[in-house]
C-alpha cells in the first residue's frame, strides 16, 4: 500500500512557468517534508511542517514556497523555475517524537523528477 | 546545512563479499541513521541508532557508533545483486532549533556484481 505519494513522478516545465508539485500521505504522521535532490547529491532540506508550523531552512531559496492545507497534503510550488532547480524533489513524513529522543525514522515517497527547458 | 560525510564515495564488491560504510558528522547527536535509495527512487530507512547505542543489528545489517570519533559504520553481509544502491547516513542535531531536520551525508554508491 502506497503510504507517500508523489504526483506527478515527471515533470516538465519551462524556465520561469511556475510548477505545483503534490504529495499525499496515508500514515497520519504530523510532520511532513520536502527535499531537493541533485544528480549524485545528498538530499537537502528545503523546509518542513510539524502540523501547520512551517519551518524554512535558511539557506531555502525564496523562490520555493510550500503549502500544507490539511494533515494528508503537501504541495511545493515553485514560481518562477530556473534551470539550476532541475532536480529530483522527495516528500517525506515522520512522526513526532517525545522532546528530547530527536528525530525519528522518516518515509519517503517515490519523488518528482523536474527537467527545466 | 550537510553534516555527515559517507567513506568511500563508491565502492564495487562480489555478491557474497562484506560491504562497509562510514560515515563521519560534526555536531553532538540524539540519533543517527541509515537509509538506502535504489536509482531515481525515494529513500527507504534502514536502521536508527540512538546517541546511547553503540551497536545494532537488523537482518544482513549492522550498524556501530562511536559519538567519541563522531562516526558510525554500516557493515552489509553477504551481499546480493540487490543491494546496489546508494546508501546515505542522516544525523539529527542535539541542540537545534531546527525541529525535526535531518542532515543527510553525500551517499555511499555501492555496486554488487554477480
Amino acid at each position: 500500500d502506497a503510504m507517500v505519494i508523489q504526483n506527478p513522478r515527471y515533470q516538465v516545465t519551462q524556465f520561469g512557468k511556475p510548477v505545483t508539485l503534490s504529495c499525499s500521505q496515508t500514515l497520519n504522521h504530523n510532520v511532513m517534508y520536502w527535499y531537493q535532490q541533485k544528480s549524485s547529491q545528498a538530499p537537502k532540506l528545503l523546509f518542513h511542517y510539524y502540523d501547520k508550523d512551517f519551518n524554512n531552512e535558511a539557506d531555502t531559496p525564496d523562490n520555493f514556497q510550500s503549502r500544507r492545507p490539511n494533515t494528508s497534503f503537501c504541495f511545493l510550488d515553485i514560481r518562477s523555475p530556473g534551470l539550476g532547480d532541475a532536480a529530483m524533489y522527495l516528500c517525506a513524513t515522520s512522526r513526532t517524537t517525545v522532546v528530547g529522543t530527536g528525530v525519528g525514522e522518516q518515509y519517503f515517497g517515490p519523488g518528482t523528477r523536474l527537467t527545466v527547458t | 546545512s550537510q553534516q555527515g560525510e559517507e567513506d568511500p564515495q563508491a565502492l564495487s564488491i562480489q555478491e557474497g563479499e562484506n560491504a562497509t560504510m562510514n560515515c563521519s558528522y560534526k555536531t553532538s547527536i540524539n540519533n543517527l541513521q541509515w537509509y538506502r535509495q535504489n536509482s531515481g527512487r525515494g529513500l527507504v530507512h534502514l536502521i536508527l541508532i540512538r546517541s546511547n547505542e553503540r551497536e545494532k543489528h537488523s537482518g544482513r545489517l549492522r550498524v556501530t557508533l562511536d559519538t567519541s570519533k563522531k562516526s558510525s559504520s554500516l557493515l552489509i553481509t553477504a551481499s546480493r545483486a540487490a543491494d546496489t544502491a546508494s546508501y546515505f547516513c542522516a544525523t539529527d542535531a542535539a541542540y537545534s532549533n531546527s525541529g525535526y531536520a535531518l542532515n543527510f551525508g553525500k551517499g555511499t554508491s555501492l555496486l554488487v556484481t554477480p
